[in-house]
């Protein structure tokens, strides 16, 4: 079993709300990774980071921002949720390459 | 872009029997090429890989093989059990890449 953890599992929100994805590793990995899927779907990459302080937009436009404090921690922020950004959210970190990835089980979000 | 393109979408087959998922690859300076198995539920979970510089891999009932001349690759899994019912991703890295390039999935039910 992989040691990433997200949190919360499901979140259901009012529009306008802001939010943050909690997401933990305790592998040490420097690259973690935020994903967006809608469920069985193809996933995009969003936010990545290489290292404490380093983040990067992926290619999926997002209105969503991150931060890398700690190597450990990678949360994800909306400042505003609206109905467009109901999707599920994966994290992921690596301590090789990007294909090389753990996953956590993701967070379910639904914006109302 | 660099893109990833994977057939079938959806794939049922009963058990004890093979299935086959192929992709084809755009870019040619990919040199690694994961498969993930996401179960419902789930975060995509790396389940066999293979390197450009070797044309087959196998781990017990799965399979992978990669044509770099074609850009093709594929997952083979013999005497199917229900327990593979799953989606599973093909993806491509390239070389030195920061991202990876994820298909857009397939939908394996494996009929008891």
């Amino acid at each position: 079993e992989a040691d990433i953890y997200q949190t919360p599992r499901y979140l259901v929100i009012g529009t306008g709300k802001k939010i943050t994805l909690e997401c933990s590793q305790t592998m040490g990995h420097d690259k973690m990774y935020w994903y967006q899927q809608d469920p069985g779907m193809e996933l995009h990459l969003i936010h990545y980071s290489y290292g404490v302080n380093s983040t990067e937009k992926g290619d999926l436009s997002s209105e969503s921002t991150v931060s890398r404090i700690r190597t450990e921690h990678f949360p994800l922020t909306l400042e505003s949720a609206r109905p467009s950004h109901t999707s599920q959210y994966l994290c992921a970190s690596s301590d090789e390459g990007p294909g090389e990835a753990f996953f956590g089980q993701g967070t379910r979000l639904t914006v109302v | 872009g660099e893109n990833v393109e994977q057939h079938p979408s959806t794939l049922s087959v009963q058990e004890g029997d093979s299935a086959v998922i192929k992709c084809t690859y755009s870019d040619s300076a990919s040199n690694y090429f994961p498969w993930y198995k996401q179960e419902l539920g789930k975060g995509p979970q790396l389940i066999i890989d293979i390197r450009s510089n070797v044309g087959e891999k196998k781990d017990q009932r799965i399979a992978v093989t990669l044509n770099k001349t074609a850009k093709h690759f594929s997952l083979h899994i013999t005497e199917t059990q229900p327990e593979d019912s799953a989606v599973y991703f093909c993806a491509a890295v390239p070389l030195g890449g920061f991202k990876t390039i994820f298909g857009a999935g397939t939908r394996l039910f494996v009929k008891a």
